[in-house]
């Protein structure tokens, strides 16, 4: 089975400082992993995804995740935040075959002038 | 390219009452979605259609909830009649193939009174 833990419901940084937004995963399977935003009042878009090559990944706006098997984990970091950065942040992994996605309970960030 | 569009974006009614949600996917994804996303929460699977084919309704309460999809296209999620806790947002979602991507709409906002 597949699922994801986001460690944190929210995160608050000052913009300009690092950001940073944990996830772990379980999965049956090499898993593909995705992350996700939702700025308010909006659907979710992709960022970035891993689906087993490069296990550092750069996705849009700057943001990157590293996949690391040991840990189970798959956390998403950007090194300055930005204002528009404020949203709330999905981790997912999905099935082997792309069917199903499991989507973790999201983190929302809020950046401080 | 036009994105995943819904309507309507947000509906107020009465429990008991019937409503009705609808999806137009990115042209060309056979692959459609319906997730129910509650406040403070990912999203989570109600139905998955390939092409006009339901492939996965197990999560779906099929004695109020149904859906249907008519020559693979557009997409219906209807409720009757509506409860209390059907409030959430009704988020459509279309991929193609096996890409892994997820296309979200803006979402269905459901607020039962």
């Amino acid at each position: 089975a597949q699922s994801v833990t986001q460690l944190d419901s929210h995160v608050s940084v000052s913009e300009g400082t690092p950001v940073l937004l944990r996830c772990n995963y379980s999965s049956s399977y090499s898993p593909s992993l995705f992350w996700y935003v939702q700025h308010p009042n909006k659907g979710l878009q992709l960022l970035l995804k891993y689906t087993s090559a490069a296990t550092l990944v750069k996705g849009i706006n700057g943001f990157e995740a590293e996949f690391k098997k040991s840990e189970t984990s798959f956390h998403l970091t950007k090194p300055s935040a930005h204002m528009s950065d404020a949203a709330e942040y999905f981790c997912v992994v999905t099935s082997w075959n792309f069917n199903k996605f499991y989507f973790g309970s999201g983190t929302k960030l809020n950046v401080k002038p | 390219e036009a994105g995943v569009v819904q309507s309507p974006r947000y509906k107020i009614i009465e429990k008991k009452q019937p409503v009705a949600f609808w999806c137009n996917p990115i042209s060309g994804h056979n692959t459609l979605y319906w997730y129910l996303q509650n406040l403070g929460q990912g999203p989570e699977l109600l139905i998955r259609y390939e092409n006009e084919e339901a492939v996965d309704d197990s999560q779906l309460p099929k004695d109020r909830f149904s859906a249907e999809r008519l020559k693979g296209v557009d997409s219906t999620l209807k409720i009757q009649p509506a409860e209390l806790g059907d409030s959430a947002v009704y988020l459509c979602a279309s991929s193609a193939g096996d890409s892994g991507e997820l296309f979200f709409g803006e979402g269905s906002r459901l607020t039962v009174l």
